[in-house]
């Protein structure tokens, strides 16, 4: 049973780089989900794709992010002009195409910036 | 806007006791989810409940939906070191795709 993968799972840089993380959701489903999510604190909803079309973009997702899903499995999740501010886990999720269907979670990219 | 207030935020006890955390709302979910999380890795679906005044359990963990689908408890018994992590609840609200998220309680089981 292949789950979500998500790479890197560590990534530290300095600030203002740019760095990029890649989600492989669970192949069947065509919901996919990136939340950030800081120490001892729930997922906070960043944005979504059905298939390859971001349906919703949360107001956290400053103009230095991009997410992308350009054929409807794998995503990226960009973000330019890294602030301290930044430093987070990001969780890829992936669920199947109904509402309040579970969402399975990858292990999260744990960004660091100095 | 919807929201799922957990409590409590943190809680320690001794291997063998038992507790009950809570995750609480004004609103009304037509499903709520409970995770599980541990230092490092992602959230991993422990239970899903649908219908109001649903009890499931899953060995010692007893969930439990609220009658009117506002709120939610996970009971467990003789709590074990293994139990230890973050304990989230999310709800399915109004969007058709967002799950609403609590904050999660962080439980420590010391042996």
């Amino acid at each position: 049973d292949t789950g979500v993968s998500q790479n890197p799972r560590h990534k530290i840089t300095k600030r203002g780089q740019n760095v990029t993380f890649r989600c492989d959701p669970i192949s069947e489903h065509n919901r996919l989900y990136w939340y950030r999510q800081t120490l001892g604190q729930g997922p906070e909803f960043l944005t979504y794709f059905q298939n390859e079309a971001q349906l919703e973009k949360s107001r956290l997702l400053s103009d230095r992010f991009s997410a992308e899903r350009p054929k409807g499995s794998f995503s990226t999740l960009e973000i330019q002009r890294t602030e301290q501010g930044d430093s987070a886990m990001y969780l890829c999720a992936s669920s199947e195409g109904t509402a309040g269907q579970p969402q399975h979670f990858g292990d999260g990219t744990r960004l660091s910036i100095l | 806007t919807q929201l799922l207030e957990q409590s409590p935020q943190f809680l320690s006890i001794q291997e063998g006791e038992n507790l009950t955390v809570y995750c609480n709302s004004s609103s009304v979910f037509s499903s709520l989810q409970w995770y599980r999380q541990e230092p490092g890795e992602g959230p991993v679906l422990l239970v899903t409940v649908v219908t109001g005044g649903e009890v499931k359990k899953l060995k010692r963990l007893t969930f439990q939906f609220g009658d009117a689908r506002k709120d939610s408890s996970l009971h467990i018994t003789a709590a074990q070191p293994g139990d230890t992590g973050l304990y989230l609840c999310a709800g399915d609200g109004n969007s058709n795709y967002q799950l609403i998220w609590g904050a999660g309680t962080k439980l420590i089981i010391k042996p």
